[in-house]
């Protein structure tokens, strides 16, 4: 099984300011990561797939990028409405497609 | 607009037996994988099995296989994820989600979760 390891766990980001989230795979992954918002009280939601193809709506300052095991999410300009938790998905080897523990976005 | 609306929560008791479902709308439910994922209250998700509409063929992550299935009634366009005997460790809420049909394993629609508690 794929393990996937998401740092930090906690980040403290000011409204405006870059996040930058990280995901590690354990073994070669190639492209195939996706990344999910989960907002308090509500199911995740498809943000990235394919490591950095952005999902349809979704706004253009999230970009995914990485390959192999290194993967990183980055918030350019942090909203209001993006303080959550974010999971990375393993899709390359199965079962099961391995999720990361979640790394909280909070409000500085 | 594509749905899936996923049963009322649950209160079950240890050993009890549980069928809970996810019916798609909007789409055609024989197109895409369902998926289930489980997310114990405060922690993360685990990917837990899927089913394939069109012929009900099955995948089950090593850590759920044997204590729960998945069926799919085409008819109605739901898909069902059921035990037959509860621990308490299944307390949790359970998603369904849509396999995106571009790329495997994304998981492009979610249900709202079903929240299943099990307490004697």
């Amino acid at each position: 099984e794929v393990v996937m390891t998401q740092s930090p766990a906690t980040l403290s980001v000011s409204p405006g300011e870059r996040a930058t989230l990280f995901c590690r795979a354990s073994q070669s992954i190639g492209s195939n990561l996706a990344w999910y918002q989960q907002k308090p009280g509500q199911a995740p939601r498809l943000l990235i797939y394919s490591a950095s193809t952005r999902a349809t709506g979704i706004p253009a300052r999230f970009s995914g990028s990485g390959s192999g095991t290194e993967f990183t999410l980055t918030i350019s300009s942090l909203q209001s409405e993006d303080f959550a938790v974010y999971y990375c998905q393993q899709c390359n080897d199965w079962p099961p497609y391995t999720f990361g523990q979640g790394t909280k976005v909070e409000m500085k | 607009e594509v749905r899936l609306v996923q049963s009322g929560a649950e209160v079950k008791k240890p050993g009890e037996s549980l069928r809970i479902s996810c019916q798609g709308s909007g789409y055609t439910f024989t197109n895409h994988w369902i998926t289930w994922v489980r997310q114990v209250p405060g922690k993360g998700l685990e990917w837990m099995a899927r089913i394939d509409p069109t012929d009900s063929y099955t995948n089950y992550s090593p850590s759920f296989q044997g204590h729960v299935t998945l069926s799919i009634d085409k008819s109605i366009a739901t898909a069902y994820l059921q035990w037959s005997s509860l621990k308490a460790s299944d307390t949790a809420i359970y998603y369904c989600a849509r396999r995106f049909r571009m790329v495997q394993g994304v998981l492009d629609f979610w249900g709202r979760g079903t929240l299943v508690t099990v307490s004697s």
